[in-house]
């Protein structure tokens, strides 16, 4: 099984900053990772897929990058609505979510 | 516009069976897999599997090839996830998601809102 390990679990962020999380594969995924982002009690959204892909509709301040084994999502100038869970899937393998990284107000 | 609409919330106890639904509307039910996803409370997400809507074929993740059923009622455009002798470890919040997967890229589009289950003596 591939294993997804996302850093840091979580951030303490202020609005405006430059938010960076990142996703490390156990083996190499080529470019098959997709990020979501899921606030609180709703359900995931789709915001990068094939690793560096905003998804339609996702602000530009997303940006997902990375290939093989490590892989970087980036908010520039976080806002307060971005505050979430963030979440790594690896598709080479079969499925895997990371766990997650949780952004939170400082 | 697309929408899934899954079943409300449940409460059982162990040992109890349940059957979870997920209807489709908005576009052609059998043009796109359907996803399952476990999230625990508290918890990050856990990849279940999927069932391919044109042939029936399900796919399970390891975690749930026992007790874990995928199924499909085309002609109402929904998915079912049944859960066979429920433990309390089911508890969790179960999500249907769209599948998109092209030539090079695979995603999960839309997302049911969820519904949660509760198992307990």
């Amino acid at each position: 099984n591939t294993v997804m390990t996302q850093s840091p679990t979580s951030m303490f962020i202020s609005v405006g900053d430059r938010v960076t999380m990142n996703c490390k594969a156990s083996q190499n995924v080529g470019t098959n990772v997709d990020w979501y982002q899921q606030k609180t009690g709703q359900s995931p959204k789709l915001l990068i897929y094939g690793a560096s892909n905003r998804y339609t509709g996702v602000p530009d301040r997303f940006t997902g990058s990375g290939s093989g084994t490590d892989f970087t999502l980036t908010i520039s100038n976080m806002q307060a609505e971005d505050l979430a869970v963030y979440y790594c899937l690896q598709y080479n393998y079969n499925h895997t979510f990371g766990a997650g990284t949780k952004l939170e107000l400082k | 516009q697309i929408q899934l609409v899954q079943s409300g919330p449940e409460l059982k106890k162990p040992g109890e069976s349940l059957k979870i639904s997920c209807k489709a509307s908005g576009y052609t039910f059998t043009d796109y897999a359907m996803q399952w996803v476990k999230q625990a409370p508290g918890k990050g997400l856990q990849y279940m599997g999927w069932i391919n809507t044109q042939t029936g074929k399900p796919t399970y993740a390891d975690d749930f090839k026992e007790r874990f059923v995928f199924s499909l009622e085309t002609s109402a455009s929904t998915a079912y996830l049944q859960i066979n002798n429920l433990k309390n470890e089911d508890t969790a919040t179960y999500f249907c998601a769209r599948d998109y997967s092209g030539d090079v890229y695979w995603y999960f589009d839309f997302w049911g809102p969820g519904t949660m289950v509760t198992v307990s003596s």
